[in-house]
């Protein structure tokens, strides 16, 4: 299994742009989790989806914020428009309804000058 | 709401010490708990975790942690460290639904040659 996949990796834009992450989930796996983690703040929990639908949206930071999963094998999340203090790690994790153990994807570092 | 605290923000080891990492958790119901470590540059991998049962648990690379119920704590510990442990150590609870994973602000560990 190629376990999840992020991409891009690396993200260097502009503020006022938009900015697209997108996730693969490990096939099978029905919930999905979106992560920032900063310096300051940490990891925290931005969404997360179970069965392609999203569950509580509540860490979602402003309505820049936005996330979709349009079936079980991709999700996006989008920031627009994108501001300096975005710039973070942000790491996309599957799991199953199962087994609880989270697998995480290698990250999209996001830089916005 | 569940919290996770992580008192120890950095630690700094020489090779062959032993290691111990505070993690104490808030939360009023079943507890799942999950200790990850993150790799320089790298996404989060589990080093073990707890659900139920024996409630010293052994996870990878010789680590392991003390489930104490009434301390609210989720120790991890390795007898003698090495250099390649040098890393971030999170430590996570999940809520007994399984779908929300909270966690601690992580402590770094650098281990001297």
């Amino acid at each position: 299994d190629a376990g999840v996949i992020q991409s891009p990796r690396h993200e260097v834009t502009e503020m006022g742009q938009e900015v697209t992450l997108r996730c693969k989930p490990i096939s099978g796996h029905n919930s999905l989790f979106w992560y920032r983690q900063t310096m300051m703040r940490g990891l925290e929990l931005l969404i997360y989806f179970n069965n392609n639908v999203p569950i509580d949206d509540s860490g979602m930071p402003e309505d820049r914020f936005s996330a979709k999963m349009p079936n079980a094998s991709f999700s996006t999340l989008k920031i627009q428009p994108s501001e300096p203090r975005d710039s973070a790690v942000y790491f996309c994790a599957s799991s199953t309804g199962t087994s609880r153990e989270q697998y995480f994807g290698p990250g999209t570092r996001l830089t916005v000058t | 709401a569940q919290s996770v605290s992580q008192h120890n923000h950095h630690v700094i080891l020489s090779e062959a010490a032993s290691l111990e990492l505070g993690c104490n958790y808030s939360y009023g119901g079943t507890v799942n708990l999950f200790w990850y470590v993150q790799y320089p540059g790298q996404h989060l991998q589990l080093l073990l975790k707890y659900f139920s049962g024996d409630p010293l648990v052994k996870g990878i690379k010789g680590f392991e942690a003390e489930f104490i119920k009434s301390k609210f704590s989720f120790n991890l510990r390795k007898p003698s460290v090495q250099w390649s442990d040098t890393a971030e150590y999170f430590c996570a609870v999940m809520n007994n639904a399984g779908n929300m994973l909270t966690f601690g602000g992580g402590t770094r560990l650098m281990v001297k040659p």
